[in-house]
């Protein structure tokens, strides 16, 4: 289908555990982003990447790790999860902004990682 | 420094307008999103302006004033299915890609 899809739609770890969020979009879109979503904070940007094996940190980058190897993949790793992981995470993919105004920014469903 | 604001909730009647305010504070601003999320779900699309004045789809309209760091989102003949959090997010566009800044959204309930 196309679109963007994130996997899980939930997740239950233990903490210290590495767990990986996975995002997926058909739009072969050059940039992705994952936000966290907390109560009180609204939206954040942990990371961003322009196009494969280009990524960069954004405003909360502490405890995860990227990878980019194909467009369309951009999966989420918590290394060592701890409890103020705990929050819902949300993929995102624009296409270059030269080409449309704003870019075009979707989300994905979101994924609800509860840290134990 | 970057700073987005508006107010945490809000409460209309069904059938009347709505205006949710925005205000923002950056140093690099290329346009302002305005995004609908309902409970459990993700942010849906609503509006972007780039430039000032007003922006109209249907019963939705979006204001901006770049000199004056504010934005609005005017709801008209609200509904029921209008119930829920309205994000504010500046643009910037950078050399390693674009880039929104959200504000903390704004509840709103309609009620009968």
């Amino acid at each position: 289908d196309a679109g963007i899809t994130q996997s899980p739609r939930y997740k239950i770890t233990e903490t210290g555990r590495q767990v990986t969020l996975m995002c997926h979009q058909t739009w072969s879109h050059s940039y992705m982003f994952w936000y966290r979503q907390d109560l009180g904070h609204g939206l954040r940007l942990i990371y961003y990447s322009a196009a494969a094996d280009i990524t960069d940190k954004g405003e909360v980058p502490d405890g995860y790790v990227v990878s980019r190897s194909k467009t369309e993949n951009f999966p989420l790793t918590l290394e060592s999860a701890t409890r103020s992981q705990t929050s819902v995470y949300f993929c995102a993919s624009s296409e270059s902004p030269y080409r449309t105004p704003g870019g075009g920014y979707t989300f994905g469903s979101g994924t609800r990682l509860t840290v134990v | 420094g970057q700073n987005i604001d508006q107010p945490t909730e809000m409460t209309a009647t069904e059938g009347a307008i709505v205006q949710i305010n925005c205000t923002y504070q950056t140093s690099g601003f290329n346009g302002l999103f305005w995004y609908q999320q309902h409970a459990g779900e993700a942010p849906t699309f609503l509006s972007y302006n780039v430039l000032d004045g007003l922006e109209e789809k249907g019963r939705f309209s979006s204001f901006l004033s770049r000199s004056k760091g504010y934005s609005y989102l005017l709801l008209k003949e609200l509904q029921m299915k209008d119930s829920a959090s309205y994000l504010c997010a500046f643009y910037i566009l950078t050399g390693g890609g674009n880039k929104l800044t959200f504000g903390t959204g704004t509840q709103l309930k309609v009620e009968l």
